[in-house]
């Protein structure tokens, strides 16, 4: 079984500019997250989708992030403009449904570089 | 919100000996509890969790952990570590939240370093 795919694997842009990441997760997989991880931090979570609605985005800073999942199924999230305060690394994670009780599984994450 | 303490940065341990990496967590109310690993350029992987029922858990590669509701602790063991266990260590709570159902709260890590 494939497991989260993410990419690219690795993005470096100047600042001001856009940048848009990609998640494919596991088949079958209803609920979708982003999370940043900060450099020696834990992944806090930026957004849930259970199918293509954002059920849970309280954390994410909506003045320059966006994400989408038209299709409920792959996920964009979109940065617009980059700012320095951005470079991180940013993990989507998957899982069959929405319960605490429910494991998720984390692609190998985009490591974002802002100039 | 949840809030969770990783009370070690770093651990360092020589090979063949035992080590236990440390959790605790905000709420008594009721939670589950999971340890994620992850090695260098890789994402997350479970090791284990705690749902209910016996408070000692065993995952992968020989971790467990024990869930202590009375001091809010769900500390990871392993009884002799290998070098390929030099990783980063996640604790990681859930709670039953409507607003926050199905959030993780993840702690800051600790790095484990596995010396020969």
């Amino acid at each position: 079984e494939a497991g989260v795919v993410q990419s690219p694997r690795y993005k470096i842009i100047e600042k001001k500019q856009p940048v848009a990441f990609w998640c494919n997760p596991i088949s079958g997989h209803n609920t979708l997250y982003w999370y940043l991880q900060n450099l020696g931090q834990g992944p806090e979570l930026l957004i849930r989708y259970e199918n293509e609605e954002a059920v849970d985005d309280s954390q994410l800073p909506k003045d320059r992030f966006s994400a989408e999942r038209l299709k409920g199924v792959d996920s964009t999230l979109k940065i617009q403009p980059a700012e320095l305060g951005d470079s991180a690394v940013y993990l989507c994670a998957s899982s069959p449904g929405t319960s605490g009780r429910r494991e998720q599984f984390f692609g190998p994450g985009t490591r974002l570089t802002v100039l | 919100a949840q809030s969770v303490t990783q009370l070690d940065s770093q651990v360092p341990v020589f090979e063949e000996a035992p080590v236990e990496l440390r959790c605790n967590y905000s709420s008594s109310v009721s939670v589950y509890l999971f340890w994620y690993v992850q090695y260098p350029n890789q994402g997350l992987q479970l090791l284990l969790k705690y749902l209910s029922g016996s408070t000692l858990v065993k995952g992968i590669n020989g971790f467990e952990a024990e869930f202590n509701k009375s001091q809010t602790s769900f500390h990871l063991r392993k009884p002799s570590v290998h070098i390929s266990d030099t990783a980063e260590y996640f604790c990681a709570v859930s709670d039953g939240g409507s607003s926050t159902l199905g959030r993780l709260y993840f702690g800051r890590g600790t790095q484990l370093t596995v010396w020969p």
